[in-house]
């Protein structure tokens, strides 16, 4: 069965301090990977998206940056972080019956 | 571009009573309707989702709807209980393609013992 694991769970930093997040997807080959942030009481609001190793399409401008190295992997970055960038990230995945699935997301709290 | 808009964004419930919670989407090439519950704390889990070549799905005490000429769909939770009390998003999306998935802002749901 399909596992998608991230980490850390939890993380605080201060603000203009690097970031890196990371997401893997056990069992499954080639899937569709998503990055979303949600600010508290909020929606989902989708950040990357990756079709394939080294595809990010980016769907808000902003500090953060999106990279697939490796099929299962994907992983969001920032090289400075502000404030605003505070909130909870999830990843998810989708598999070729459409359905996708989310990560258990990682709370980021910038201070 | 899709645009999901979702209703209402609270529901308090009496134990027991049923929930409804209604999305509208825009683009009428959508044909992939998921619905997700987030608990506090953790990622959205899928519950239930229906296909445009379908009217109806249930499963268990939960059902989905989908209005494809009015475009709109449903989550009906009957014989509600405290544990069905979470946050609820809906999505619509094109199947088979690396298009994203677009959400409603979500429904918090809660179920009064």
């Amino acid at each position: 069965s399909q596992t998608i694991h991230q980490w850390p769970a939890t993380l605080v930093q201060p603000v203009g301090s690097p970031l890196s997040l990371e997401c893997t997807v056990e069992g499954t080959s080639n899937p569709n990977l998503y990055w979303y942030r949600q600010a508290a009481g909020r929606g989902l609001q989708l950040l990357f998206y990756s079709v394939g190793i080294g595809q990010i399409s980016s769907e808000v401008p902003q500090n953060l940056s999106a990279s697939r190295p490796q099929d299962r992997q994907f992983i969001l970055s920032s090289k400075k972080l502000l404030l605003s960038d505070s909130g909870f990230y999830l990843c998810a995945w989708r598999g070729p019956a459409d359905t996708q699935y989310f990560g258990p997301g990682t709370r980021l709290t910038v201070l | 571009g899709e645009n999901v808009e979702q209703h209402p964004s609270t529901l308090s419930v009496q134990e027991g009573d049923s929930a409804v919670i209604k999305c509208t989407y825009s683009d009428s090439a959508s044909n992939y309707f998921p619905w997700y519950k987030q608990e506090l704390g953790k990622g959205p889990q899928l519950i239930i989702d229906i296909r445009s070549n379908v009217g109806e799905k249930k499963d268990q005490r939960i059902a989905v709807t989908l209005n494809k000429t009015a475009k709109h769909f449903s989550l009906h939770i009957t014989e509600t209980q405290p544990e069905d009390s979470a946050v609820y998003f809906c999505a619509a999306t094109l199947s088979n393609t690396g298009n994203q998935f677009y959400f409603g802002t979500g429904t918090s749901l809660t179920v009064i013992p």
